[in-house]
């Protein structure tokens, strides 16, 4: 139990869909990155929020976007999905040190 | 040039062995390194910061050094449960707590009988 939670854990869509990802992270995390992680290779960084603000973005594309909420949580959106969007997603929340949520798996057929 | 880079072996080993992973980083302004283990279809999980001084945790030794931009992790008497990915993090552009991570590729290591 890391106390970073994501949902869905598994999710199939189809190429042109919009897909939101959840994460629910620790009271008091202030910070919340995303990352995407394809097979066979370590997770890049797509962009963090910071008091609900990004403050921070990798090399992905406007169609990756995000939001975080006052409590905690926070939203990955990604639109237009493409096939080389497959890849499992995960969530890290920040006070001292990154916590991983357990990551959603997204396949797009 | 990949920002932070890794050999992703596979390293296949037996049980008892000392194995060396190494890792360099691109970014000389860089202040914090860490090492990760990831098990199959997991998050990532923690296993160790990494200082100049060099740090232990029990068959874990982690070295920096910043002249070379090179990060190394020993694992001492492996064990089957040690079989994992090994991912070489580098704090970019803040601290430990606000700054993005950037992960090398990942090694894999695979402990036999």
């Amino acid at each position: 139990e890391t106390g970073v939670t994501q949902s869905p854990t598994h999710l199939i869509k189809t190429r042109g869909q919009q897909v939101t990802l959840r994460c629910s992270s620790q009271s008091g995390h202030n910070t919340v990155s995303w990352y995407q992680q394809a097979l066979g290779q370590g997770p890049q960084f797509i962009f963090q929020y910071y008091r609900e603000e990004e403050n921070g973005r990798g090399n992905f594309p406007p169609r990756f976007s995000g939001l975080q909420f006052p409590n905690y949580s926070s939203e990955l959106n990604v639109n237009a999905l493409e096939l080389d969007d497959s890849a499992l997603y995960l969530c890290a929340s920040s006070n001292y040190g990154y916590t991983f949520g357990s990551g959603t798996r997204l396949t797009v057929v | 040039r990949k920002e932070v880079e890794q050999d992703p072996g596979p390293f296949n080993v037996p049980e008892g062995a000392t194995v060396a992973f190494n890792c360099t980083y691109s970014n000389s302004a860089s202040q914090s390194f860490f090492w990760y283990r990831q098990d199959c279809r997991k998050e990532p999980k923690l296993l160790m910061s990494v200082y100049s001084s060099g740090n232990e945790d029990g068959r874990f030794t982690a070295q920096l050094n910043r002249a070379s931009q090179y990060i190394s992790l020993l694992i001492r008497d492996s064990k089957l449960s040690d079989s994992a990915t090994y991912l070489c993090v580098v704090i970019s552009g803040g601290s430990s707590n606000t700054g993005k991570l950037i992960f090398g590729q990942g090694t894999t290591l695979q402990v036999k009988p």
